[in-house]
Parts: C-alpha cells; structure tokens; sequence
C-alpha cells in the first residue's frame, strides 16, 4: 500500500482552459474527500464520496466544479473555464468506514497555477 | 456548525525549547479533535487525534494534546523542539454522527525552529 496518491503534482494553465486532477485513494477505503488549500490558510472541505456516490458538496464547489468517483475507486476534480482565484493547493484525502474517529490520510496534494 | 481558531499564524522557537501551539474550537456537539502537520509540497499528516478516550493525547514525533472541554481548547505541545519540527500545523474538527464526517481545519501555524 502506497497511500493516496494525487496526479498530476503540478498545474499552470491559462484563465478559461479546463483541468482535470486524479486522486488514487487507499485501496480499502471507501470514503474519498476532496479539499482546496489557498495560501496562508487551512484546507477547506469541497466535497466527499461514500463509494460511488457523491454525498456532499460544499458551496464553495461552483458550477464550473465536477467530481466523479466512478466503480468507488478512483477520483477526478475537474475545473471548467478556470479563473485566477481557482489557484490552489488541491488535496484528496481518503478513509476507512463512517466512524468521525478514522483517520483520513491525505495525499500530497495538486497545486494549481492559473496564469 | 463547528469552527476552529489557531492563535499565531507564526511561531518562532529555539531548537530544545517547548513548542505550544493554541487551538480553540466551536461546536454544537461534542467534537473529535485533530491535529496535523504538514511539510513543503507535501500533504497532511496526522499527529495526534481526541477521541474522548482520554484527555491527554500522546501523538507521534513526541507531540501531545490535552482536550480542556471548560476551555474548548486543543492545545499542541512538544517538551524539546527539534530542527525537523519545522512545519506548518493545523488543528482540525470533525462531528460525531455528522453525514460525512468532514473535517474542518483552523488556519495553521507555521514553526520556524531557530539554532
């Protein structure tokens, strides 16, 4: 088991271009999460999946936001018509079970560069 | 809701010294409490987490956390600073029997151990 890994580790695309990012959670577990971490400031939840099924989302996760989680495997986060204030640290987190008390384990994170 | 305050975005310590960092929380039920650490270009990584098992939470790295309820404080200590406790910390909050169980972080503190 090589824990949660992200892909890709870095992005710089241009204002208005699509990206797409991968998260590859532990392979056991069966909840995913998705935060965005800007400069200076702690992780801010997005959104989560139990399996398959995408259970909550925040408000800050707009329209231009997508996440999957075909077969409760692995994940994508796509962003539409990128803007200068989606630039962030994008992180996966990953757990066993619906206990609160479970660890999450993070993946290394995407940071996101829009020009 | 819940929410987390972190007092001092930055700290700054001699190496051997104690670290103290200070965590408050808010919550409408009794919370679990974490507390992570993070290096550059990496993700999260757990150090210590309250479970209501006990109030002093021995973590990793020779960190610990006692869980004050009449102070709804989660506060981080470690006896001896060491050079690679330089990081960036962030305490975090998850409801019980909350849907999803997502955690909410405070705005972290940056450690910068000094010679």
């Amino acid at each position: 088991d090589t824990g949660v890994s992200q892909n890709p580790r870095h992005k710089i695309t241009k204002r208005g271009q699509n990206v797409t990012f991968r998260c590859d959670p532990i392979s056991e577990h069966n909840r995913l999460y998705w935060y965005r971490q800007t400069l200076g400031q702690g992780p801010e939840f997005l959104t989560y999946f139990q399996n398959e099924a995408q259970l909550e989302k925040s408000r800050l996760l707009s329209d231009r936001f997508s996440a999957e989680r075909p077969k409760g495997s692995f994940s994508t986060l796509e962003i539409q018509r990128t803007e200068q204030g989606d630039s962030a640290m994008y992180l996966c987190a990953s757990r066993w079970g619906g206990e609160a008390v479970n660890e999450q384990f993070f993946g290394p994170g995407t940071r996101l560069t829009v020009l | 809701a819940q929410s987390v305050t972190q007092l001092g975005s930055h700290v700054s310590v001699s190496e051997g010294a104690l670290v103290l960092l200070r965590c408050n929380y808010s919550s409408s039920v009794p919370p679990y409490l974490f507390w992570y650490v993070q290096y550059p270009n990496q993700g999260l990584q757990l150090l210590l987490k309250y479970t209501s098992a006990a109030t002093l939470v021995k973590g990793i790295n020779g960190f610990e956390a006692e869980f004050k309820k009449s102070e709804t404080s989660f506060h981080l200590t470690k006896p001896s600073a060491h050079m690679s406790d330089a990081a960036e910390y962030f305490c975090a909050v998850s409801l019980r029997g909350a849907a999803g169980n997502k955690l909410t972080f405070g705005g972290g503190t940056r450690v910068l151990v000094k010679p």
